[in-house]
């Protein structure tokens, strides 16, 4: 239940091309979802976060839609480019308590020239 | 750049020892996390600290212990070590509780346990 799965592992995409990656969840007590990004030698940075009362959040060329009746959400990166090989994180956290995230296993994406 | 700074940087340790990793955070950020990422999995909660208290704990033993100092900075100790504890150690402050409040990551700490 405290679970965040994320897929794909891995993911090779072109320079132009959409970057998808997903991510699920069982806990329907999960109110706040942030992306993080994580290049190498360094800590997460947060890229976008969403609540469950809206689907769709965009920020520049990156979006996150939001399935709540499904409990999954994605992340899409637009006109993906070498710059954005990175791994990626969603993250889950409650409204109450320590407010900590769960994230999940995370996807090593890498945009080719 | 964060403004979160972690040291040291790396550290090699052997089962049985005891290790302190520290965290400095942004001036007026009175909350801070500390999360443990093995190698090729997502950060897992150890616990939090806001305005000097524990705020809560994740699924870590007790030889898992923290301090939390009025200049922002914070320590992860961490007793009697075991090769399991190898790991990436991050630190993450914000401003105050909330599920909104932006966490922000340090670098982190790379620790081997031999």
């Amino acid at each position: 239940q405290q679970q965040v799965k994320q897929s794909p592992q891995s993911l090779i995409v072109q320079k132009g091309g959409i970057s998808i990656i997903n991510c699920a969840y069982e806990n329907t007590a999960f109110d706040y979802f942030p992306w993080y990004q994580q290049f190498p030698g360094k800590g997460p940075a947060l890229l976008i976060a969403i609540r469950p009362d809206v689907s769709e959040k965009k920020e520049g060329r990156f979006t996150i839609s939001f399935n709540k009746s499904a409990k999954q959400f994605s992340l899409h990166i637009m006109d993906s480019q070498p710059g954005d090989s990175a791994t990626y994180f969603c993250a889950a956290s409650k409204a109450s308590g320590t407010y900590k995230y769960i994230f999940g296993t995370g996807t090593r994406l890498k945009v080719l020239a | 750049e964060t403004g979160v700074t972690q040291s040291p940087t790396h550290l090699i340790k052997t089962r049985g020892q005891q290790v302190t990793l520290r965290c400095s955070s942004q001036s007026g950020h009175n909350t801070v996390s500390w999360y443990q990422q093995a190698l090729g999995q997502g950060p897992q909660f150890i616990f939090q600290y806001y305005r000097e208290e524990e705020n809560g704990r994740g699924n870590f033993p007790p030889r898992f212990s923290g301090l939390q100092f009025p200049n922002y900075s914070s320590e992860l100790n961490v007793n009697a070590l075991e090769l399991d504890d190898s790991a990436l150690y991050l630190c993450a402050s914000s401003i105050g509780l909330g599920q909104q409040e932006t966490q922000y990551f340090g670098p982190g700490t790379r620790l081997l346990v031999l």
